[in-house]
């Protein structure tokens, strides 16, 4: 058990509807990270916050969005879904910032399967 | 930019038999690089890591050594077990910039008693 909870972990909807994931990370971990896994794409990262502050983006649709509360805990937004945003989708946390906190911890993850 | 190449799959062995995954990388600089490791529906897990040249991680009887002369992170343990069938994915995240994973596209390893 990496410590890092993700909620829920599975997801079936329609297209065109809109979900929320959510992901709370180790105790003491500042940074989260969301990465998505599907088999034509591999895994990639979607974003980064730090400390409730947006830090990084990846491959992240317009369509997506994340943020992370004053409890640090974060959600992943997703609508206008389409059938490719079917994936299991991944929350990671690490300490801090520092080139000595980046080891990142990953939770179980949801799978999304639209339809 | 980044990026990471791993061997393809997928990979079948017998118990006991050695075990080698090929995994390059092309980045700048040096940067960290990892083992992932993710059991039939589960999350990923760190297997192991190496920061700088030469170093050696090593966790569960599995090895990999940074090699920066052909910028490589193959992964390899002695004897595999059943209980080693999973998908292995290489990692790095580049020195400078964001904090993000660059995987490679994963290795499906099966290991038959």
């Amino acid at each position: 058990d990496s410590g890092v909870t993700q909620t829920p972990k599975h997801l079936i909807t329609a297209t065109g509807q809109r979900v929320t994931l959510r992901c709370s990370p180790r105790s003491g971990d500042l940074s989260v990270y969301w990465y998505q896994q599907s088999l034509d794409q591999g895994l990639q990262f979607l974003i980064q916050y730090y400390n409730g502050e947006e830090r990084a983006k990846g491959n992240i649709l317009e369509r997506f969005s994340a943020q992370q509360f004053p409890d640090l805990h974060s959600e992943l937004n997703l609508s206008s879904l389409e059938l490719g945003d079917s994936a299991l989708y991944f929350c990671a946390s690490s300490v801090g910032l520092s080139t000595y906190s980046y080891e990142q911890y990953f939770g179980p993850g949801t799978r999304l399967t639209v339809t | 930019g980044n990026s990471v190449t791993q061997m393809e799959g997928p990979v079948t062995l017998s118990e006991e038999a050695f075990l080698t995954i090929n995994c390059t990388y092309t980045a700048t600089g040096y940067p960290s690089l990892f083992w992932y490791v993710q059991y039939p529906g589960e999350g990923l897990q760190l297997l192991l890591k190496a920061t700088k040249a030469d170093d050696k991680g090593s966790n569960k009887g599995f090895e990999a050594t940074y090699r920066k002369e052909t910028t490589s992170f193959h992964l390899e343990k002695g004897s595999v077990q059943v209980s080693d069938s999973a998908v292995y994915f290489c990692a790095l995240i580049p020195l400078q910039g964001a904090q993000k994973l660059v995987f490679g596209q994963g290795t499906r390893l099966t290991i038959n008693p």
